[in-house]
């Protein structure tokens, strides 16, 4: 049983471009959640999909999307990136989307702007 | 709204020595609490979890938890560190509102010096 993937690893790019950033979840699991993580700070929380619709959101502006697809693997696109956009995103997986459903998370992919 | 508050971003401690790595938190409901690590260039790993009984949760890796409800705490110990329990340290919140869906605090990086 494979876990978490993302890609790319690393990333760079110049503001104003936009990215994707791919998640393939754990086998089984119907439920992602994307979360930022700026150096030297906690994750925060962008938002969840539930088989296949945006179950939740955190305090992201609407440049910041995602989709989730039929197999459950996810995309995260950024337009208009700002210097402040460079972080390591996370993906995380589970079962299901209640508080007893343990996130799995993948080891992200580190965005640079520049 | 929930949040978590990480009193000690630094935790020096020598080999062998105990430790604790405190967590406060603030929420209008009742709440689920997650302890994570996070070795370097890795994603996060869930090292325990309280959801309800018993206030005392042992995790991974020798490391406890003990939930204080009057105290809104959720401080992680572990008897005896070694030098691999190096890394940072993320608390997490949750409630039913929110299900998996994570707030983190800032992080306490845990330094085991030999």
């Amino acid at each position: 049983e494979t876990g978490v993937t993302q890609s790319p690893t690393h990333l760079i790019k110049t503001r104003g471009q936009q990215v994707t950033l791919r998640c393939s979840s754990q086998s089984g699991h119907n439920t992602v959640s994307w979360y930022q993580q700026a150096l030297g700070q906690g994750p925060q929380f962008i938002f969840q999909y539930y088989r296949e619709e945006e179950n939740g959101r955190g305090n992201f502006p609407p440049r910041f999307s995602g989709l989730q697809f039929p197999n459950y693997s996810s995309e995260l696109n950024v337009n208009a990136l700002e210097l402040d956009d460079s972080a390591l995103y996370l993906c995380a997986s589970s079962w299901d989307r209640g508080f007893v459903d343990t996130q799995y998370f993948g080891p992200g992919t580190r965005l640079t702007v520049l | 709204a929930q949040s978590v508050t990480q009193l000690d971003s630094q935790v020096p401690v020598f080999e062998e020595a105990p430790v604790e790595l405190r967590c406060n938190y603030s929420s209008s409901v009742s709440v689920y609490l997650f302890w994570y690590v996070q070795y370097p260039n890795q994603g996060l790993q869930l090292l325990l979890k309280y959801l309800s009984g018993s206030t005392l949760v042992k995790g991974i890796n020798g490391f406890e938890a003990e939930f204080n409800k009057s105290q809104t705490s959720f401080h992680l110990r572990k008897p005896s560190v070694h030098i691999s329990d190096t890394a940072e340290y993320f608390c997490a919140v949750s409630d039913s509102r929110a299900g998996n869906m994570l707030t983190f605090g800032g992080g306490t990086r845990l330094m085991v010096k030999p």
